[in-house]
């Protein structure tokens, strides 16, 4: 079973530009890409969803190319409070069976 | 809109007991709700999807029996660890789709001492 994987962890410095890959060759066909934002001890919250090319919004963009294989979730202007684990969701179909998956996920640090 | 409310946050139970946890659909009808499993530093574990009026399909791996899980109307789902070892320990979330992605419980941290 393929998993839906990610960069185990990334620093950044506040206001720079964040881009956090997940790979996900199972993708299936009809389903989206949804990235969340975690807390320790608390429940994944959305950012941002998409199916193709480039979705953005208030706080995030998602690209996304063309085979769909991967996702990028681009945080602008990162901050202290940004730092969390990031996780993307999909939909994969493996061997029949449709299910969603989380990535491995991401834990971002954000240093001053 | 489309909250899920979770509950307990916390809860700390001796080992052989039983312990429930509650998701509500505060502002929607939840004809679904995901059971997911964390343990530290890992990702969240889809264990079992519940669907109102109907058995949950649970993932493979995970013991029906010791978690049973009840969908008996719209706005509530239940997770019921039966049983508990230390082993079960775990941050227990739900989560229910709604419009846009899913909209996910608080989470529940479970110690078995």
């Amino acid at each position: 079973l393929a998993k839906t994987t990610q960069p185990i962890s990334m620093d950044s410095y506040e206001g720079q530009e964040v881009n956090i890959t997940c790979s996900h060759n199972n993708i299936a066909t009809n389903d989206y890409i949804t990235w969340y934002q975690q807390f320790p001890s608390q429940g994944p919250r959305f950012i941002i969803q998409g199916y193709k090319t480039k979705v953005t919004n208030e706080v995030a963009s998602l690209f996304i190319p063309a085979d769909r294989k991967s996702s990028t979730l681009s945080l602008p202007r990162v901050s202290l409070s940004d730092t969390a684990v990031y996780y993307c969701l999909v939909g994969e179909t493996t061997s029949g069976t449709y299910k969603y998956i989380f990535g491995t996920g991401t834990r971002l640090k954000v240093l001053a | 809109g489309a909250v899920v409310s979770q509950h307990p946050s916390w809860v700390i139970c001796k080992s052989g007991t039983s312990v429930k946890i509650e998701c509500r659909s505060l502002d929607f009808q939840a004809t679904t709700m995901f059971w997911y499993r964390q343990f530290p530093k890992q990702s969240l574990m889809l264990m079992a999807t519940s669907n109102e009026g109907s058995k949950a399909t649970y993932e493979q791996g995970v013991e029906k029996d010791k978690f049973l899980i009840n969908h008996a109307s719209l706005t509530l789902s239940t997770l019921t660890v039966t049983s508990a070892h230390p082993e079960d320990s775990s941050f227990y979330i739900c989560s229910a789709p709604k419009r846009e992605g899913y909209t996910f419980g608080s989470g529940t941290r479970l110690t078995v001492v």
